[in-house]
C-alpha cells in the first residue's frame, strides 16, 4: 500500500496521560500536514511539514501538543496531558510540492477517545 | 465564523436518483476549490480540483461547478449509488498549502 498510514487507528486513554501518533507519508512527499476533526465537522489544519522544517502552527496546537518530523519522512504527534477536549480524530496528510496542484493525500486518521 | 458554507448538512436519496450539495465560501484570497469524499471513519478523498477559471469539472457520476464572482460551488451526483453514502467537503484553498474545510454534507444513499 502506497497511500499514507496512520497508526494507530484508534486510542483510548485516561484524562492526563501523553498519547503519541504516528503518520507515515507517501514517500515521494515533502509535505506534510496534521489536521483534527470532531464529529460533523470538517478537518481543521494544526500544523504542516516541508520536509523536516515545521513551517506554521495553528492557534489550535496548544503547548500541550508537539510535532516532529526528523528526517523528512514519518512524522508523530504527541499530546501531553489529554484532555476530553483532545477527543477527535486526527488526520494526516501528504503533498508533493513542485508548483502544481499540490493536491493532498489523506491518511485514515487515528480515533482518540479521552476518558 | 467558519469561511466555507455547505448546504444541505444531510439529505437522503433513493438508489438511482440525483442530488446536488451547495457551497458558499468566503475565503479569500482563492486559489482553488475541491470537493472530497469522506466515508465513515476514514480521510477525504479528492473528487475535483478547480481554479477560478473553471466552470465545471467531472469525475465520472460526480460534477462540480464553480461561480467564482458569487463564490458558489455545488457538486451533482447522477445516478446514485448504495457506495456513495458519505460525507462530501467542500474545500477552498487559499494557497498552496492552507486549506479551509466546510463542515460537509452527509449523503445518505437507501436501496
Amino acid at each position: 500500500d502506497t497511500g499514507v498510514s496512520q497508526n494507530p487507528r484508534h486510542k483510548i486513554t485516561k484524562r492526563g496521560q501523553n498519547v503519541t501518533f504516528r503518520c507515515d507519508p507517501i514517500s515521494e512527499h515533502n509535505r506534510l500536514y496534521w489536521y483534527r476533526q470532531t464529529l460533523g465537522q470538517g478537518p481543521e489544519f494544526l500544523t504542516y511539514f516541508q520536509n523536516e522544517a515545521q513551517l506554521e502552527k495553528s492557534r489550535l496546537l496548544s503547548d500541550r501538543f508537539s510535532a516532529e518530523r526528523p528526517k523528512g519522512s514519518f512524522s508523530t504527534l504527541e499530546i501531553q496531558r489529554t484532555e476530553q477536549g483532545d477527543s477527535a480524530m486526527y488526520l494526516c496528510a501528504s503533498s508533493l510540492a513542485n508548483g502544481g496542484w499540490n493536491e493532498q493525500f489523506f491518511g485514515p486518521g487515528t480515533r482518540l477517545t479521552v476518558l | 465564523k467558519n469561511q466555507v458554507e455547505q448546504s444541505p448538512q444531510s439529505l437522503i436519496i433513493l438508489e438511482g436518483k440525483n442530488c446536488t450539495l451547495q457551497c458558499n465560501y468566503t475565503v479569500s484570497p482563492f486559489s482553488n476549490l475541491r470537493w472530497y469524499k469522506q466515508d465513515t471513519g476514514r480521510g477525504p478523498v479528492s473528487l475535483t480540483i478547480m481554479t477560478f477559471s473553471e466552470n465545471t469539472k467531472s469525475n465520472g457520476r460526480y460534477t462540480a461547478t464553480l461561480d467564482a464572482d458569487t463564490k458558489q460551488s455545488s457538486l451533482h451526483i447522477t445516478a446514485s449509488q448504495l457506495s456513495d453514502s458519505a460525507s462530501y467537503i467542500c474545500v477552498v484553498s487559499r494557497n498552496d498549502y492552507k486549506l479551509s474545510f466546510g463542515a460537509g454534507t452527509t449523503v445518505t444513499v437507501r436501496a
